[in-house]
């Protein structure tokens, strides 16, 4: 049982490029989350699902496209890096969409734009 | 705008002394409130849960209050030790959408020395 998976760990974009981050969790989560922390900024929610083929906007999801395609796997894309995007990503889940779970979360990603 | 405060950014302790993390939030409406641990380079760790309905919840050396009424969390740390260093996060989500949107703090870093 890995839990949540993010990869990669570390990645160098220069602006205008794209790429996607990979988020996969085995626990049979329904609910999956995409953050980015800033600092002084917290953590702030990017895009989140509530199941397969469900997906919905959170705080800051402008630059940001997912999927949900199946349960295990939530990937984060970005379609035309920005510096404002330099940031560590976190992706987190949890197995019920209602009810008193905690968010079980990955171990981030460091993503650099220049 | 539901937001969520934690004060100070970083506190310095002798090992062994009790402390008090805090969490302020501006929306007593709440329907849970977490603590999280985030050690350097690493994912969040849940610590602690506390229910809109419950006063406080216990794990160990740790004991999280709240108070809905004033907006504010506590996070009590008995008979610290050097490996409690690390930062602490309080998360709040509101309402009853089904699902947890977390609004973050930025959270308290926190050092023990031996």
């Amino acid at each position: 049982n890995a839990g949540v998976t993010q990869t990669p760990k570390f990645q160098v974009l220069k602006t205008g490029q794209s790429m996607t981050l990979q988020c996969a969790q085995d626990m049979n989560h329904e609910y999956m989350s995409w953050y980015r922390q800033d600092p002084g900024m917290g953590l702030r929610l990017i895009h989140y699902s509530v199941g397969a083929g469900i997906t919905d906007q959170g705080e800051v999801p402008n630059g940001y496209n997912v999927s949900r395609s199946t349960t295990e796997d939530f990937p984060l894309r970005l379609l035309s890096a920005a510096p404002s995007q330099t940031s560590v990503y976190f992706c987190a889940s949890k197995a019920d969409r209602a009810g008193a779970n905690v968010l079980t979360f990955g171990a981030g990603s460091r993503l650099t734009v220049l | 705008k539901q937001e969520v405060t934690q004060i100070p950014a970083a506190l310095s302790v002798p090992e062994g002394e009790n402390l008090v993390l805090n969490c302020s939030f501006t929306d007593s409406a709440i329907y849970n409130l977490q603590w999280f641990r985030q050690d350097p380079g690493k994912g969040l760790t849940s610590l602690l849960l506390i229910q809109s309905s419950q006063r406080e919840q216990t794990s160990g050396r740790l004991n999280a209050s709240l108070d809905k009424s004033s907006g504010r969390s506590t996070l009590y740390i008995a008979a610290s030790q050097p490996g409690d260093s690390a930062t602490y996060l309080c998360a709040v989500s509101w309402g009853n959408t089904g699902f947890q949107k977390l609004v973050f703090g930025t959270g308290t870093r926190l050092l023990v020395s031996p």
